[in-house]
């Protein structure tokens, strides 16, 4: 069965740090790409980042440079690396996978999210 | 950055009745193999979304035939045959067209 689970979330102050995993099962994270999407309280969908299965990464213009995605490929596990979080990153983090093998397949499944929030 | 942009924001649809959801993008979505990225996904209270419709019209393995999705170019639609009380949710349209990926507002459907 294929499964995402992601973990990571918590409370964390302005400025610091974070690191989400989302761990796969039934599938391997190399293939094609992984991608995170995030959801603010009462929001809609955000798309953040995404990893290919050749090592090449793309960012959301509101999170670049400050969040890293990176993957275990032992441990079938996608990372989103995060620093100098402020308010507007409080939000339901979602790992997903794509539905097929090509770079713009949209995604099939998707965890179950992990929340973050940002607050003193 | 390819916007999104769905309509209506929020609708009550009658079980039993049609209900349909509009997605137009500020450009095509239509890639050079031809195939056109477009995704309707529904987010169920507490839940992750979950994929419904891919390339447009293509139903998801496990989605039933009430829901239907058609359009080309810029403009698409998400229809409902016959609403049922589980529909409730927000449906999202998203593009994989062009990074970065983006996704409608979300359309809250509610069942009278």
């Amino acid at each position: 069965e294929v499964q995402l689970v992601e973990s990571g979330g918590g409370l964390v102050q302005p400025g610091g740090s974070l690191r989400l995993s989302c761990a796969a099962s039934g599938f391997n994270v190399r293939s094609n790409y992984m991608t995170w999407v995030r959801q603010a309280p009462r929001k809609g969908l955000e798309w953040v980042s995404i990893m290919y299965s050749d090592g090449q990464t793309y960012y959301a213009d509101s999170v670049k440079g400050r969040f890293t995605i990176f993957r275990d490929n032992s441990k079938n596990t996608v990372y989103l690396q995060m620093k100098s979080l402020g308010g507007e990153d409080s939000a339901i983090y979602y790992c997903a996978r794509p539905l097929g093998d090509v770079a713009r397949d949209g995604m099939d499944i998707w965890g179950q999210g992990t929340t973050v929030t940002v607050s003193s | 950055e390819i916007v999104m942009t769905q309509t209506p924001l929020s609708l009550s649809a009658t079980p039993g009745q049609p209900a349909s959801i509009s997605c137009k993008s500020s450009q095509s979505l239509v890639y050079r193999d031809g195939k056109t990225y477009l995704y309707w996904y529904v987010q169920k209270a507490g839940q992750s979304p979950q994929l419904l419709i891919y390339e447009v019209s293509k139903r998801f393995s496990g989605v039933p035939d009430r829901f239907s999705g058609s359009g080309s170019g810029t403009d698409f639609t998400l229809k409902i045959s016959r609403v049922e009380a589980d529909d409730v949710g927000v449906y999202y349209c998203m593009q994989s067209m062009q990074l970065p990926w983006t996704f409608g507002q979300g359309t809250k459907v509610e069942v009278k």
